[in-house]
């Protein structure tokens, strides 16, 4: 299975400050259709996880635009440019190129 | 409004038996895959199984394989995992989500393998 390693795991970090989590994947995640499927999750305490970017770099519908995705191959990255009290929580990556499915660990956000 | 409802969970012996459902809205269920992801307590996410739109593909990772069914009705819109001799480490929340990519989730059901 791809391996999916996030640092930081515990990310505390000052509202109206930006933060950044990295992704690694144990091999690279271009699909043979020349798209890579690498998809960011936030889960809020208590919430089911909500896709935050699909395909590295592409928002949601209705993810504020705070929120952007970046990589290729085998490094990815999700910045928050402004953190908000409302985005605390684990952001997990993911992988969809290959079978199964796997997340990184998750990183905690939280606010200093 | 697109939306997942799981159901069936609950706590069950080591051994024994659950069938979770999951009920699909606002969608044309059958033009997609679904896939089942889970959470064990305090800990991250774990692919289980998924199915392809019309039922004749089926996957799982390898912890469930010959335990787990996963199966949909598209008549009724309506995903299921059916769990056999479920052990502790099947403890978890079960989602069924959208896609492989999984870009729709429900809310989860809460499964508790415990004598």
């Amino acid at each position: 299975d791809v391996v999916m390693t996030q640092s930081p795991l515990s990310l505390p970090v000052t509202l109206g400050q930006a933060a950044s989590i990295s992704c690694r994947s144990s091999q690279s995640l271009v699909y043979s259709d020349g798209n890579t499927y690498l998809n960011w999750f936030q889960q809020r305490p208590g919430q089911s996880p909500r896709r935050l970017i699909y395909k590295v770099s592409n928002r949601d519908s209705g993810v504020p635009d705070r929120f952007s995705g970046s990589g290729s191959g085998t490094d990815f990255t999700l910045k928050i440019s402004r953190v908000e009290a409302e985005d605390v929580g684990v952001y997990y990556c993911m992988q969809a190129t290959y079978w199964p499915g796997t997340f990184g660990q998750g990183t905690k956000v939280e606010i200093k | 409004e697109v939306q997942l409802v799981e159901s069936g969970g609950g706590l069950v012996q080591p051994g024994g038996s659950l069938r979770l459902s999951c009920a699909a809205s606002g969608f044309t269920f059958s033009t997609y895959w679904m896939t089942w992801v889970r959470q064990a307590p305090g800990k991250g996410l774990e692919w289980v199984a998924n199915i392809n739109q019309d039922g004749s593909e089926k996957y799982y990772v390898d912890s469930v394989k010959g335990r787990f069914t996963i199966n949909r009705d598209n008549a009724k819109n309506s995903l299921s995992l059916q769990m056999n001799s479920l052990r502790a480490e099947d403890t978890a929340v079960y989602y069924c989500a959208r896609r492989n990519d999984t870009d729709v989730w429900g809310q989860g059901t809460t499964v508790t393998v415990s004598s």
